[in-house]
């Protein structure tokens, strides 16, 4: 079972460089997140959406974009990478709201010089 | 936001020691989840709790809800090397809104 997908793993950018971090769940979940983990700061919501078609900020929303391409999909993206940005991300899932059990990717690690 | 502490921020231990960890806060909690995180992966849900004063056992760890729904703890008995990660406690707001997590208890036991 493939959970959730996300690529790609590890990403090294300069300052001002854009990129998209790609994420996909195959376990029909309605809500899916984007959180970025630094150390000592847990993990923090970036965006949400809960369900196709919607999209919404989290705690942490700027210098970042979100599309939710379709119900199995949700990407994040850089427009103008800062170094402030250098973090782990995640991507994560739930059926429905995130009462219910959060799904969590292997993490994708980027690194903005 | 719903702010939530969780102590202590780290954790060295001895293999077979018991440990208690905290996740505290001032907000109310409709539920309260327990992740753990190894190096190098995403975390993996352990238990949800939603009643207050609920007690969950998870083999050799104990999990609990305040009566207020305000906090939890996470107790493990007897710890192993391979109960070393970082534990990390979400609450769900009482608005139905989004989970916030805490900062994680970073967990080392030695053998």
């Amino acid at each position: 079972n493939a959970g959730v997908t996300q690529t790609p793993k590890f990403q090294v950018l300069k300052t001002g460089q854009s990129m998209t971090l790609q994420c996909a769940q195959d376990m029909n979940h309605n809500s899916m997140y984007w959180y970025r983990q630094d150390p000592g700061m847990g993990l923090r919501l970036i965006y949400y959406s809960a369900s196709e078609g919607t999209t919404d900020k989290g705690e942490v929303p700027n210098g970042y974009n979100v599309s939710r391409l379709n119900k199995r999909e949700f990407s994040l993206r850089l427009e103008s990478a800062a170094p402030s940005q250098t973090s782990v991300y995640f991507c994560a899932s739930s059926v429905r709201g995130s009462g219910n059990t959060i799904y969590f990717g292997e993490g994708s690690w980027l690194t903005v010089v | 936001t719903q702010l939530l502490e969780q102590s202590p921020q780290f954790l060295s231990i001895q293999e077979g020691e018991n440990l208690t960890v905290y996740c505290n806060s001032s907000s109310v909690f409709s539920s309260l989840q327990w992740y753990r995180q190894e190096p190098g992966e995403g975390p993996v849900l352990l238990v949800t709790v939603v009643t207050g004063g609920e007690v969950k056992k998870l083999k050799r760890l104990t999990f609990q809800f305040g009566d207020a729904r305000k906090d939890s703890s996470l107790h493990i008995t007897a710890a192993q090397p391979g109960d070393t990660g970082l534990y990390l406690c979400a609450g769900r707001g009482t608005n139905a809104g989004k989970s916030t997590f805490g900062d994680g208890t970073t967990l080392t036991v030695k053998p």
